[in-house]
């Protein structure tokens, strides 16, 4: 089956501590995504990337690195930099990044906590 | 600026009836996209509908369908014969196409609405 994939589901961090989320896709999508969703609030865009070795900031990239080196997979690294990481965070993926009608699909979803 | 307003933070409907999930958004744009998203309490966001701004008749599929007034710059949903699976929190979302500038390709969220759905 196609689709997305996010791990761990639940992830501890410590203070000072890097932590990276996984994000893989097998649905041959050029673009993929990364959330970050706070309780009450819908999704801001981190970091996009449209295809192998580019990507770009969004409005919350702050304390956050990412990298695409495989077009199957767009790893999220939360740094010591980012001084309230705990949130739910999405990612997501779509066929291309051009036009209005991309639909976007979103795997499960990591839960991040600062111990 | 780009903006997507929920007006209803929760909703009950019974099972069986139809509910209507309130969207409106703020764009000068003339090209956009409007996508509703359900995300269960697993988290998970699941794509339920997408109406163009330039198309001329509202979208369905299934149970869910889009009443798209342009004019009015809503984009409610509809969702008909409620369903104890119904219960969810529901986003609408707004895309625009990557040549604009700011957030290229990216979907506006809006706050979501919580549906609960009555046996």
């Amino acid at each position: 089956d196609g689709g997305i994939t996010q791990s761990p589901k639940y992830l501890f961090r410590k203070e000072g501590q890097n932590v990276t989320l996984s994000c893989e896709q097998n649905l041959n999508h050029d673009a993929m995504y990364w959330y970050r969703q706070d309780p009450g609030q819908g999704l801001r865009l981190i970091y996009y990337s449209q295809i192998v070795n580019d990507f770009q900031k969004g409005d919350i990239a702050e304390g956050y690195s990412v990298s695409r080196e495989k077009k199957e997979s767009f790893p999220l690294t939360v740094t010591s930099a980012q001084k309230n990481p705990t949130a739910f965070y999405l990612c997501a993926s779509s066929m291309g990044l051009a036009g209005i009608q991309e639909t976007q699909y979103f795997g499960p979803g990591t839960r991040l906590l600062v111990l | 600026a780009q903006k997507i307003t929920q007006t209803q933070p929760g909703m009950f409907v019974q099972e069986k009836e139809a509910v209507t999930l309130d969207c409106t958004y703020d764009t000068s744009d003339q090209s956009y996209g409007l996508f509703w998203y359900k995300q269960p309490s697993s988290g998970e966001m699941i794509f339920l509908i997408y109406q163009g701004s330039y198309d001329e008749q509202n979208a369905t599929e299934g149970r869910y369908s889009l009443n798209f007034q342009k004019a009015r710059k809503s984009a409610n949903l509809v969702i008909s014969a409620s369903q104890l699976g119904d219960s969810a929190m529901y986003f609408c979302a707004m895309r625009f196409p990557t040549f604009y500038g700011g957030s290229q390709g990216n979907l506006i969220f809006g706050k979501g609405t919580k549906l609960s759905v009555k046996p």
